[in-house]
């Protein structure tokens, strides 16, 4: 089946230190979305991109949509505490007939020293 | 507004034992989606809900799992003769019809099947 490839795993950074990460698909995708999880919690949508190479920014966030289609990046400018969590990315497959499901990385986890 | 709720939040039951899952949408959305998040992975995709019909159930691992969604509002994610390797959370998430990939989900069901 499709998969996305969630990179890095695991992030352990300084707090006001920049953060990047990425997803990437052996097949094209037609939206990307990226997802932060609490414990405990469902994930809390951060930012939605529709369009191929697409660059769309919330607050201290900003992710793009590869002109390829098959990756797309998170950014976290400037980390702080409360940023604190897993962070996935998801993709509505190509070809998936417009239902809306999401196939998921498997997250990266970020952790942020005061 | 109301967010996705799930009841119950955490449920153990026994090997063998029928359990059945609740989630109440967000209000006005008539797509509705059920994932399964085993511990450490993103979530995966069990079926989707365009109002009453189940348009892609594609994801539901066997015939041990049904989902109904009678009126188009609340549905609720069985699972017959639970078996240990069903533990997992398992998510609902809804979205508008007209923006079907923006999903939002709930808190989730904690399931451990003992």
């Amino acid at each position: 089946g499709q998969q996305l490839n969630q990179s890095p795993q695991s992030m352990f950074i300084q707090e006001g230190e920049d953060v990047s990460m990425n997803c990437t698909s052996s097949s094209i995708f037609n939206t990307w979305l990226w997802y932060k999880q609490d414990p405990g919690e469902g994930p809390v949508l951060l930012i939605a991109l529709y369009k191929a190479g697409e660059l769309t920014s919330n607050g201290r966030l900003t992710a793009q949509f590869g002109i390829t289609r098959k990756d797309s990046f998170l950014n976290i400018s400037a980390s702080i505490p409360s940023d604190v969590g897993i962070y996935f990315c998801a993709g509505q497959p190509y070809g998936s007939g417009n239902t809306g499901k999401l196939i998921f990385g498997q997250g990266t986890t970020l952790q942020v020293k005061p | 507004g109301a967010g996705v709720s799930q009841t119950p939040s955490n449920k153990v039951t026994e090997k063998g034992k029928y359990v059945e899952l609740r989630c109440d949408p967000i209000s006005g959305h008539t797509a509705l989606y059920w994932y399964r998040q085993s511990l450490g992975q993103g979530p995966e995709f069990l079926i989707y809900f365009q109002g009453t019909g189940a348009a892609d159930d594609s994801g539901l691992p066997n015939d041990r799992f049904f989902a109904v969604r009678p009126e188009g509002s609340v549905s609720t994610l069985k699972i017959q003769r639970t078996e240990r390797g069903d533990s997992a959370v398992y998510l609902c998430a809804s979205s508008s019809r007209t923006s079907r990939d923006t999903q939002y989900f709930g808190p989730g069901t904690r399931l451990t099947v003992l």
